[in-house]
């Protein structure tokens, strides 16, 4: 199994919901990533989890709030958002974290997320 | 001036055309992925290139060390080959990610 499976694929969610999003992968990678991509922009980096615990945050607000439960795991939780954060949200996953060398990084299709 | 550029940002080919897209990059890097993306948004890793030429199919990566260049050719493109062409350099423990070349071939 080489792939990373983002659920679900689209979300519409209003300002005061909370909701989720789910990340997977079974290739045993350790480190697991988001980005955050906006409309004909490349992505951006949110949070990097090394082993599970987490290793880099973009300065992104709070109302993101991501969790690793499982070395195959990854949940971006979403608390109180705003239209502007409307945009395609990706994992990501890698062997390691650092000495990338040599190594893919595989992504997952994607959660576009629309906040009304 | 992002630290990772990509030229052309738009490119259209006739079915059959060989295909060039370049990466410029202005920091120390690692490795350097060509990511591929279509519209339903998926990306997926084309190549990881730390030296020389890596060659898949129809597509063959390149990179130059010391020029902080990298182009990705498409060999008799199609129109399946249509998608967004992504450079992305690793720097330290991040990928910093080119703007895209967006690639649209017409049968």
């Amino acid at each position: 199994d080489t792939e990373v499976t983002q659920t679900p694929k689209h979300l519409v969610m209003g300002m005061t919901n909370k909701k989720s999003l789910k990340c997977e992968q079974h290739m045993g990678h350790r480190a697991m990533y988001w980005y955050k991509q906006k409309a004909k922009k490349p992505p951006e980096l949110m949070f990097v989890y090394s082993y599970e615990k987490l290793s880099i945050n973009e300065s992104v607000p709070s109302r993101f709030s991501p969790e690793c439960p499982n070395s195959s795991l990854l949940n971006l939780h979403l608390h109180a958002l705003q239209p502007e954060d409307s945009a395609l949200y990706l994992c990501a996953s890698s062997p390691r974290q650092n000495s990338l060398l040599n190594t893919e990084a595989f992504f997952g299709q994607g959660t576009r997320l629309t906040v009304v | 001036k992002n630290e990772v550029e990509q030229s052309p940002q738009n490119l259209t080919a006739q079915e059959g055309e060989f295909i060039t897209i370049n990466c410029s990059y202005s920091v120390g890097i690692s490795a350097l992925h060509w990511l591929q993306q279509h519209p339903g948004g998926g990306i997926v890793s084309l190549f990881m290139l730390s030296s020389g030429k890596k060659k898949h199919g129809r597509l063959i990566a390149t990179i130059n060390i010391q020029e902080k260049h990298s182009s990705l050719h498409i060999t008799a493109s199609h129109p399946r080959d249509s998608a967004v062409y992504i450079c992305a350099v690793e720097n330290t423990d991040k990928l910093i990610f080119g703007t895209g070349t967006r690639l649209q071939v017409f049968p």
